[in-house]
């Protein structure tokens, strides 16, 4: 069965480092996202991303995230300059139609220190 | 504003017991509707889904799942449990219509008890 896959599955990071996380989406879906989960909250939506542009972000989603499709099956997430804050699991997430069900990878946790 | 809360953070059953985890959203449009559960380190895997049709879905490993739409919930249910059931149990919500991002309740833990 096709799956979301993500690496790192840890990162450890210095405050103000950048990083970038990765996904592989389900081969033949079209829209992507990323959701984090800080560690006992709930699960929060970052952002969506359909045809090579951002379709929705939260307002976490602010000026120090971006995110991008390099190539045909990656699906990358930046954190410019890391805070302690953005310590968290995040997971990407994809599906092939716009409101269907959402399939998830099994998650990065970032840790900034 | 959407919202969805799960009431109970914490469920002991114990083995072969069924069980009721409950999930009330708020939204002003209609919405589909999902739950997910997390065993320990890792992601998050899909339950059941209900997108139209009959209220009352049916998912993987024996749960299923009952939309109200008059009382804007859909409690997950299983007629007996087993140990391996032991997860977080999220509830998740999108709105048709305005977007597809999904928002989920706070989770509830599960423990089956031997």
């Amino acid at each position: 069965e096709p799956e979301v896959t993500q690496t790192p599955s840890h990162q450890v990071t210095q405050m103000g480092q950048e990083v970038i996380l990765r996904c592989v989406p389900i081969s033949n879906h079209l829209y992507f996202y990323w959701y984090r989960q800080i560690l006992g909250q709930k699960v929060e939506f970052l952002v969506s991303f359909y045809n090579n542009e951002i379709s929705e972000k939260s307002e976490i989603f602010d000026d120090q995230f971006s995110v991008e499709r390099p190539d045909g099956s990656n699906f990358t997430l930046k954190i410019r300059s890391t805070k302690l804050e953005d310590s968290a699991m995040y997971f990407c997430a994809s599906s092939d139609t716009p409101a269907g069900p959402q399939y998830f990878g099994p998650g990065t946790r970032l840790l900034v220190l | 504003a959407q919202s969805v809360t799960q009431l109970d953070s914490q469920v002991p059953v114990f083995e072969e017991a069924p069980v009721e985890l409950r999930c009330n959203y708020s939204s002003s449009v209609s919405v589909y509707l999902f739950w997910y559960v997390q065993y320990p380190n890792q992601g998050l895997q899909l339950l059941l889904k209900y997108l139209s049709g009959s209220t009352l879905v049916k998912g993987i490993n024996g749960f299923e799942a009952e939309f109200n739409k008059s009382q804007t919930s859909f409690h997950l249910r299983k007629p007996s449990v087993h140990i391996s059931d032991t997860a977080e149990y999220f509830c998740a919500v999108s709105e048709m219509g305005t977007g597809n991002q999904f928002y989920f309740g706070t989770g509830t833990s599960l423990t089956v008890i031997p």
